[in-house]
């Protein structure tokens, strides 16, 4: 099955860029995303990008798709303090029908002042 | 739209006993998964069904653990008996066709 990785912590300082990596096995994986989940809470989406694309930004957010290594990038521009939280990678779409997600274990993101 | 709402948030039992764990997903969606957070694991998939019909359970631990999905508006995920390593944070989350999964707040378990 698919197996999603990525690095346990990043720390970076306010106003800088964060780059969070991941790094996923299936390449029929369709659909790959980034979710936050902020302290307490449930996990929501950020962005996503489809296989057929290597590069989405959407205003301070740019995610860059190498396909052929199987490689994924979420580059936070001008980081701020409510950036702060774990960010998920998830990759899926493979199979047929209404498949679940397989999730990377999550990157904290800590913002030193 | 409320949202994924899950019951109860916070449960605290004791080694042995059974514990529920609901979820409302939202209205119209048609499919729906169980998930759970540890430190040492991260986000592992237990569950997911669609319209209803649990389709892939291959996460489901073991045998104390147990889904079910009697309609389209309620799930539960059904601890029996309970341990302390089942101690975790357990999220449901909903979607329309292939549409982004919405979450909702989590249940955080702790089995004394």
């Amino acid at each position: 099955g698919e197996d999603v990785e990525q690095s346990l912590f990043l720390s970076v300082r306010e106003g800088d860029s964060s780059v969070i990596n991941c790094t996923y096995t299936d390449s029929s994986s369709t659909y790959l995303y980034w979710y936050k989940q902020e302290p307490g809470a449930g996990l929501q989406l950020l962005t996503y990008i489809f296989s057929n694309m290597d590069m989405k930004q959407d205003q301070r957010l740019t995610v860059l798709l190498n396909k052929k290594d199987k490689h994924l990038s979420l580059r936070i521009a001008d980081t701020q303090t409510g950036d702060s939280a774990i960010y998920f990678c998830a990759a899926g779409g493979s199979g047929g029908g209404a498949d679940g997600l397989t999730f990377g274990k999550g990157t904290h993101l800590i913002i030193q002042p | 739209d409320a949202g994924v709402i899950q019951s109860p948030r916070h449960e605290v039992t004791e080694m042995g006993q059974e514990v529920t764990l609901r979820c409302k997903p939202i209205s119209g969606h048609n499919s729906l998964f169980w998930y759970r957070q540890t430190m040492m694991r991260g986000l592992e998939l237990l569950i997911y069904f669609n319209n209803n019909v649990p389709i892939d359970d291959s996460g489901m631990p073991e045998d104390r653990f147990s889904a079910k999905m009697p309609n389209a508006s309620f799930s539960t995920l059904k601890i029996q008996p309970s341990e302390p390593r089942d101690s975790a944070v357990y999220f449901c989350a909903s979607r329309l066709g292939r549409e982004e999964q919405f979450f909702g707040p989590g249940t955080r378990l702790t089995v004394l």
